[in-house]
């Protein structure tokens, strides 16, 4: 099976532009997760959608958004960027059902505002 | 708020030497997890453990998860420099299938 893939791998960005993020996940997983790294604050929740529904979302401001297709792609916006939404951002997939516990990630988009 | 604090925060050691990284909550665990980040890669998840006082081996790690479900320690024998990489520890919610990440151990083996 190919893993979770994002689009792009890199990218820079100045302040006050928005970004779009993308996401395959793994065939057959439903679910899929964002996070944020960054040196400082280290890995962090940013939201889970299941079945194109947000389930689950971290604290962000309402500038960090996402959205899910009907074939589990998922998307992630971030709207007037700041010099602090340099990071990487990691998107996971996981199966969801009785048992499941893992999450699958994929190798990030690192994004550099300037 | 679950806080998760990992020591140390870096290590460098010789190939062949041993090492333990720890990782503390300050509520008790629901799913314990351990992750190795390498450099331009996601994490990838090691082991989850679930019930207190548990111990789990993977070659040469092992994984011991406290009685009261609120601490780990990642032990690596003999380590080698394929072992470098990002430890994560984090706690897993299967409610909102959201994971939680202490601040990672960095460690470093030089060949």
């Amino acid at each position: 099976k190919a893993g979770v893939t994002q689009t792009p791998r890199y990218l820079i960005k100045t302040r006050g532009q928005q970004v779009t993020l993308s996401c395959s996940p793994i065939s057959g997983h439903r679910s899929v997760s964002w996070y944020q790294q960054t040196p400082g604050q280290g890995l962090q929740f940013l939201f889970e959608y299941f079945s194109e529904t947000q389930r689950n979302k971290g604290n962000f401001p309402g500038r960090f958004s996402g959205r899910q297709f009907s074939n589990s792609r998922s998307e992630m916006n971030v709207s007037t960027l700041e010099l602090g939404d340099s990071a990487l951002y990691l998107c996971a997939s996981s199966p969801v059902g009785q048992g499941a516990t893992e999450q699958f990630f994929g190798p990030g988009t690192r994004l550099t505002v300037l | 708020t679950q806080l998760l604090e990992q020591s140390p925060q870096f290590l460098s050691i010789q190939e062949g030497e041993n090492l333990t990284v720890y990782c503390n909550s300050s509520s008790v665990f629901s799913s314990l997890q351990w992750y190795r980040q390498e450099p331009g890669e996601g994490p990838v998840l090691l082991v989850t453990v679930v019930t207190g006082g548990e111990v789990k081996k993977l070659k040469r790690l092992t994984f011991q998860f406290g009685d009261a479900r609120k601490d780990s320690s990642l032990h690596i024998t003999a380590a080698q420099p394929g072992d470098t990489g990002l430890y994560l520890c984090a706690d897993f919610k299967a409610a909102g299938n959201k994971l939680t990440f202490g601040g990672g151990t960095r460690v470093l083996v030089k060949p």
